[in-house]
């Protein structure tokens, strides 16, 4: 089945630690997204890469970094320097890349939750 | 900066009704417009996508109209069921790598 896996689905952590959370698509799309949602709000943009080994800072990039080291995958990081991190974490692909023709449409995987205490 | 609003923030009909959710964008230059609906504690589920020189896209019992120089869309969702409870968001792609934003969505609430 073709698709955006992200893990855990639920995510646990001190504060002052770091966490990776995971984001995996075999959909061959080119882009790929991380949102943040907090309760009662729409997802706000954190990070996208339109190709491998490129990506640019979103609206609310503070506190987090990624990497895209392969087409298929874009782990993001909460760092420690996120000052409030507990949020619902969104991934998402689509097909149009840099430099490539196809469509904006952006398909979400299931989430993963944070919580830091 | 481009701003989305949805009006309204909750709704609740009883089943069968048709309705209409409001989504509303303050930059015209937008490249598409995406309708999602979430289950709570899921993600999102595409629903319908209207690229900037198309009106409306259907999609059986849903219908998503654009109207680019007014900043407005329309879903409309015919003959309502209870499965049909969930938040529904619109997200505005800008030219720019797909860049999208969203808006804080609306509840809809079908009662039996």
């Amino acid at each position: 089945d073709g698709g955006i896996t992200q893990s855990p689905k639920y995510l646990f952590r001190k504060e002052g630690q770091n966490v990776t959370l995971s984001c995996e698509q075999n959909l061959n799309h080119d882009a790929m997204y991380w949102y943040r949602q907090d309760p009662g709000q729409g997802l706000r943009l954190i990070y996208y890469s339109q190709i491998v080994n490129d990506f640019q800072k979103g609206d609310i990039a503070e506190g987090y970094s990624v990497s895209r080291e392969k087409k298929e995958s874009f782990p993001l990081t909460v760092t420690s320097a996120q000052k409030n991190p507990t949020a619902f974490y969104l991934c998402a692909s689509s097909m149009r890349g840099a430099g490539t023709s196809g469509s904006y449409e952006q398909y979400f995987g299931p989430g993963t939750r944070l919580t830091v205490t | 900066k481009q701003e989305v609003t949805q009006i309204p923030a909750a709704l609740s009909v009883p089943e069968g009704e048709n309705l209409v959710l409001n989504c509303s964008f303050t930059d015209s230059a937008i490249y598409n417009l995406q309708w999602f609906r979430q289950d709570p504690g899921k993600g999102l589920t595409s629903l319908l996508l209207i690229q900037s020189s198309q009106r409306e896209q259907t999609s059986g019992r849903l219908n998503a109209s654009l109207d680019k120089s007014s900043g407005r869309s329309t879903l409309y969702i015919a003959a309502s069921q209870p499965g049909d409870s969930a938040t529904y968001l619109c997200a505005v792609s800008d030219t720019n790598a797909g860049k999208s934003t969203f808006g804080d969505g609306t509840t809809l609430t079908v009662k039996p």
